[in-house]
């Protein structure tokens, strides 16, 4: 069955890059939308974005000017780069699989704090 | 942006009761939604995809329905792992937002 597993670090320093990985193993990237959401400690959910297997991205305006997605489909890849970070951005992130126009697959989540 | 709002933010509830948990859309957006449920520590779990079909593996006591701007989730008997919070999503446009949520406690 299809899995992701998140990598990336935990900590990050404000203002520097966030960077996060998300490896899809028992099936392929292609042909799907790959997502990613966030939860502030204490909060709700947060659509971040979204890229399909192509490299079409879709992000969420409030974060848009910030973040950047790709894929290495090689690698069966899915990535999301936020610059600029600031404690704002202190959440656990989340990918997840979109099948159809749910997210039916999620990976198991990366707790990321930004602090000095 | 399309809001979603829940209702309740939050209930009481005892195991096997009835469960009702609204979302109310700002516009309509067909059945273009969704209901998953978030433990602590845990990752989101999609339960109903298109307003009202169940995703696989989700038992049968969780229904959903809906069209338009008005959707319900029901728990039809509440057992002890569904404690948790609920969130609705809309994938009609973007952004795809969330619901606030809903936690469902233990009375």
């Amino acid at each position: 069955q299809v899995q992701l597993q998140q990598s990336g670090p935990g900590l990050v320093k404000p203002s520097e890059t966030l960077s996060l990985t998300c490896t899809v193993s028992g099936g392929s990237i292609s042909s799907f939308y790959w997502g990613w959401v966030r939860q502030p400690a204490g909060k709700g959910l947060e659509w971040i974005g979204r890229i399909y297997s192509s490299g079409i991205t879709d992000y969420n305006p409030s974060l848009k000017s910030r973040i950047t997605m790709s894929v290495d489909t090689s690698k069966n890849q899915v990535s999301l780069k936020m610059t600029s970070v600031s404690a704002a951005d202190t959440a656990v992130y989340y990918c997840a699989r979109v099948g159809g126009y749910a997210m039916d697959i999620w990976g198991q989540g990366t707790t990321v704090a930004v602090s000095s | 942006d399309i809001q979603l709002t829940q209702s309740p933010s939050s209930l009481s509830a005892s195991v096997g009761d009835r469960v009702t948990i609204s979302c109310r859309a700002s516009q309509s957006i067909s059945n273009f939604f969704h209901w998953y449920q978030h433990k602590p520590g845990q990752a989101p779990k999609l339960l109903i995809y298109a307003a009202s079909s169940l995703q696989r593996g989700v038992p049968s006591r969780f229904t959903g329905s809906g069209s338009g701007t008005d959707f319900t989730l029901t728990i039809s008997s509440l057992e002890p792992e569904d404690f948790a919070t609920y969130y609705c999503q809309q994938s009609y446009s973007s952004p795809r937002t969330f619901g606030q949520g809903t936690r469902v406690e233990i009375k």
